[in-house]
This record gives C-alpha cells, sequence and structure tokens, in this order.
C-alpha cells in the first residue's frame, strides 16, 4: 500500500515550456486535490475532481489543466510554464462520504521554471 | 468565504516547554477541523482532528478543543521535543460549491524547539 505517490519529485522547467505532473493513489479515494504550496501562503487548491471523469476548479486554476480518467490517478498540466507557478505542488486523496475524513498527501514535487 | 488565519510564526521554544499555536476561522456551516503537520521535506500529515462543538482532537500529547463560542481551534503541547519541529497548518473542511468537500488551510506556522 503505497498510499499517495507523486511524479516526479523534481523538475526545472524553462519559460513558456509544458509538463504533466502525475498523481497516483492506491486507496480508491473518491477525492483527488492538487495544492501549491509557497512561502508564507500555505496550500492553495488549484483543481480538485469528485469522482472519475470530473474536475473543479479550486482558489488558483488559471495556467492549469487537469484529467482524471482513471480512479486511481489525476494529472495536473502546465501548457506554458511561468516564473510565478515555481511552487512546491501537493497532489492529495479522500474518501467520500463526508467533510469529516481526513486528506492524504503525497511527498510533493518542486517545480522550478526559470 | 470559509477561511482559517493562524498565528505567524517562526516559534523557537526550548525542550519541555508549553507550547500554543493560536487558529481562529470563519465558516458560513458547521465544519471539522484539523491540526496538520510537515516534516521537512514531507508532504502533510494528519495530527488531529474535531468534528462538532466541543470535541477535543488528541495525538502525539498535541491537543486542540474544537470552540464554536469562540471560532477557534488552538494547539497545546505541554512539553515539546526537538523532534516536533515542523511546520503545523489548521484547517477546516466544509462542502464545496460544486460538489465534493474542500479544505481550507491556514498558512501555517513553523516551530523551532531547540536542545
Amino acid at each position: 500500500n503505497a498510499g499517495v505517490t507523486q511524479t516526479p519529485k523534481f523538475r526545472v522547467l524553462k519559460t513558456g515550456q509544458s509538463m504533466t505532473l502525475l498523481c497516483a493513489q492506491d486507496m480508491n479515494h473518491e477525492y483527488m486535490y492538487w495544492y501549491r504550496q509557497d512561502p508564507g501562503m500555505g496550500l492553495r487548491l488549484i483543481h480538485y475532481s469528485v469522482g472519475e471523469g470530473t474536475t473543479a476548479k479550486g482558489e488558483v486554476p488559471d495556467g492549469y489543466n487537469v484529467s482524471r480518467l482513471k480512479k486511481q490517478n489525476f494529472l495536473l498540466g502546465l501548457e506554458s510554464a511561468a516564473p510565478s507557478q515555481t511552487s512546491v505542488y501537493f497532489c492529495a486523496s479522500r474518501p467520500a462520504g463526508g467533510f469529516t475524513d481526513t486528506q492524504y498527501f503525497g511527498p510533493g514535487t518542486r517545480l522550478t521554471v526559470l | 468565504g470559509d477561511s482559517v488565519t493562524q498565528m505567524e510564526g517562526p516559534v523557537t521554544l526550548s525542550e519541555e516547554a508549553f507550547l500554543t499555536i493560536n487558529c481562529t476561522y470563519t465558516a458560513t456551516g458547521y465544519p471539522s477541523l484539523f491540526w496538520y503537520v510537515q516534516y521537512p521535506g514531507e508532504g502533510l500529515q494528519l495530527l488531529l482532528k474535531a468534528t462538532k462543538a466541543d470535541d477535543k482532537g488528541s495525538n502525539k500529547g498535541f491537543e486542540a478543543t474544537y470552540r464554536k463560542e469562540t471560532t477557534s481551534f488552538h494547539l497545546e503541547k505541554g512539553s515539546v521535543q526537538v523532534s516536533d519541529s515542523a511546520v503545523y497548518f489548521c484547517a477546516l473542511s466544509d462542502r464545496g460549491n460544486t460538489g465534493g468537500f474542500k479544505t481550507i488551510f491556514g498558512a501555517g506556522t513553523r516551530l523551532f524547539v531547540k536542545a
């Protein structure tokens, strides 16, 4: 049981390049989330999904796209990276059923955009 | 909208000192409240939670009580250890506008414990 895994762990991009971050969970959770963490700002929600094939915008969705083609995977895409997207990205998942449930986080992806 | 405010850090304490990290929230409904901890180089992990007013969450010597009247969920520990050095996030979870449940995080408070 690996929990929540993220690929890659580190990445450096040049402005304008594109990339996809992969999140995978093996806990059969319905809900999945992408956050970014910036100094002094805590975690901010980018996009989330309440089930396979569904996605919704969070607090800071601009410049990102997501897909949830399989229940266990949640992909975060940057079509044209900008220096403002330099951050640490965390994926999380949780079971459905109520807002008392805990979120389970991956180890993070550190992205630098030059 | 919902929000979480927690005390700014960093907080620096000596080993065995008493810890309080303040957290207050605003919410339209009746959220669940959480404290998450992030150790260096790792993702967040749940420390404790409380789901209704007057509930007390506790784990690893940490405690927090859900106070609806003061909209607070302060984190306390009687005697901190060097291994408690980490960033602590207060959070609330409530129903989102488009379905599902969203969690709102505070900015985080970094704790340094000196030996």
